[in-house]
C-alpha cells in the first residue's frame, strides 16, 4: 500500500520564479495538508484541502496557493519565489481531516531558491 | 496562544537505555490531540503515538509510550531500550478537533544513539 507520494524530491529555482510541487495522498485518505519546514525548524502548516477546496490556511501570503483534483491528488503553487521560501514542502493526508488516527507524511520537496 | 515547546534542542543516549523527551503545550481549548513524530534524515515525517486530552490512559505503541499530564501541560515520549535506528530529530505536535485539524509543530529534539 503506497504512502504519500511527492514530486519532485529535489528542485533549485531562480528567485522570481514559480513552482509547481505535487501529491498524491495516501489511498482511502480524503484530506491533504502541506507544511512548510525550514531548515532546523519545525513544520509551519500552509493549508489543507477536503473536496477540492481549500478548507483552512496558515499565516502564509496568497503567493502560495494550492489546488486538489477529483482524484485527491494536491498541487502546492508558490509564485514570486523568495530566497527564503528554499525549505522542504511536506504533504499530509489524512481519511477524516482531524487527524483523530494520525497523518501519513510524504518524504517531502526540498527547494533551493537561488 | 497555541504552542508547542521542546527544550531539549538534543540528546543522547547509550543502546538498549531509555530516554525521555520532553514537550509541553499551551492551550485553552479543552479539545486536542498530542502527537509524536520521527524524522530521519530523509526527511519523511513517520508518526509513533496519539494522545486525546480526554483520553484516561497514556498512550502506548510498541517501544513508544507518551506521559501525558495534562494538569502540566505535558505530553513527554518515552522510548524504551534505543536502538541505533533510533536516531532522528523528533516533533511533538498538537491539533484541535474543533479547527480543522492543522498540526502545531514544536522545534523538535535531535536524539543520537551511541552504540
Amino acid at each position: 500500500d503506497a504512502g504519500v507520494t511527492q514530486s519532485p524530491t529535489h528542485l533549485i529555482k531562480t528567485r522570481g520564479q514559480q513552482v509547481t510541487l505535487r501529491c498524491s495522498p495516501k489511498s482511502g485518505h480524503d484530506t491533504v495538508s502541506w507544511y512548510q519546514q525550514a531548515l532546523g525548524q519545525g513544520p509551519q502548516f500552509i493549508f489543507q484541502y477536503y473536496e477540492e477546496e481549500e478548507r483552512q490556511r496558515g499565516n502564509f501570503p496568497d503567493r502560495f496557493s494550492g489546488h486538489q483534483f477529483p482524484n485527491y491528488s494536491s498541487e502546492l503553487n508558490v509564485n514570486a519565489l523568495l530566497l527564503g521560501d528554499s525549505a522542504l514542502y511536506l504533504c499530509a493526508s489524512s481519511p477524516d481531516g482531524q487527524g483523530l488516527y494520525g497523518y501519513t507524511f510524504g518524504s517531502g520537496t526540498r527547494l533551493t531558491v537561488v | 496562544a497555541q504552542k508547542i515547546t521542546q527544550t531539549q534542542p538534543g540528546m543522547f543516549v547509550q543502546e538498549k537505555e531509555a530516554v525521555t523527551l520532553d514537550c509541553t503545550y499551551d492551550t485553552s481549548d479543552p479539545s486536542y490531540g498530542l502527537f509524536w513524530y520521527k524524522q530521519p534524515s530523509s526527511g519523511e515525517m513517520i508518526f509513533l503515538i496519539y494522545q486525546g486530552s480526554y483520553d484516561q490512559q497514556n498512550a502506548t505503541e510498541g517501544r513508544y509510550s507518551l506521559n501525558f499530564q495534562k494538569a502540566r501541560k505535558s505530553a513527554n515520549l518515552v522510548i524504551s531500550a534505543s536502538q541505533l535506528g533510533d536516531s532522528a530529530m523528533y516533533f511533538c505536535a498538537m491539533s484541535f478537533y474543533n479547527q480543522g485539524g492543522k498540526l502545531i509543530f514544536g522545534q523538535g529534539t535531535e536524539l543520537s544513539v551511541k552504540p
